[in-house]
């Protein structure tokens, strides 16, 4: 069974810029979460699609959105990048969004804003 | 706001030694703590799902506890090893709120 898949590992853009990052889940979840982490931070959560809804929503400026398709594939856009904006952003996907269930994670995307 | 603590930041044992540390959460409104393992270059690998006051779940040498009325969990590694070496993740949820990650324990395993 595939794992979870992001793309692209790295990018680098500047400020102002715009960026749309993938995350496709392991196949039979419907449940995906984004997290951005910075150096010296945990994990801050970003949001989370189940079933191409938005359930839950982190406290990010409204810069960050998401959408879910229909096969469960997530996408993730950052518009007018900050320098701030730098970090590893994860996507973790689990069966059906329930948190008894574990949450299986990708390998990120490296965003670099120069 | 939901706070979770974990501590210590970082812990340096020897090949062999047992260590253990904590995740501190809100004691109400429990839902599920979560325990992950991230090694470094590799994405976070799900170790626990606890749900019950008094839960124990054991993988190996690595086991866990749970107290939801006090809000707090153990991570237990017994006879830690080189491999051991990554930072351990715990993460929060109450049935309304998003999963909150604490900053993790970095535990290096010496030879």
């Amino acid at each position: 069974k595939a794992g979870v898949t992001q793309t692209p590992r790295y990018l680098i853009k500047t400020r102002g810029q715009q960026v749309t990052l993938s995350c496709s889940p392991i196949s039979g979840h419907r449940s995906v979460s984004w997290y951005q982490q910075t150096p010296g931070q945990g994990l801050q959560f970003l949001f989370e699609y189940f079933s191409e809804t938005q359930r839950n929503k982190g406290n990010f400026p409204g810069r960050f959105s998401g959408r879910q398709f229909s096969n469960s594939r997530s996408e993730m856009n950052v518009s007018t990048l900050e320098l701030g904006d730098s970090a590893l952003y994860l996507c973790a996907s689990s069966s059906d969004g329930n948190s008894n269930q574990p949450q299986h994670f990708g390998d990120g995307t490296r965003l670099s804003i120069l | 706001i939901l706070n979770v603590e974990q501590s210590p930041q970082s812990l340096h044992v020897q090949e062999g030694d047992s260590t253990n540390f904590t995740c501190s959460f809100p004691s109400s409104n429990f839902y599920a703590l979560h325990w992950y393992r991230w090694e470094t270059a590799k994405s976070p690998e799900a170790l626990f799902v606890m749900t019950l006051n008094g839960d124990e779940k054991k993988k190996g040498r690595i086991s866990a506890t749970l107290n939801t009325k006090e809000g707090y969990s153990y991570l237990y590694i017994k006879g830690s090893q080189p491999e051991d070496s990554a930072t351990y993740l715990c993460a929060f949820k109450t049935p309304a709120s998003d999963m909150r990650f604490g900053a993790g324990t970095r535990l290096t395993v010496k030879p």
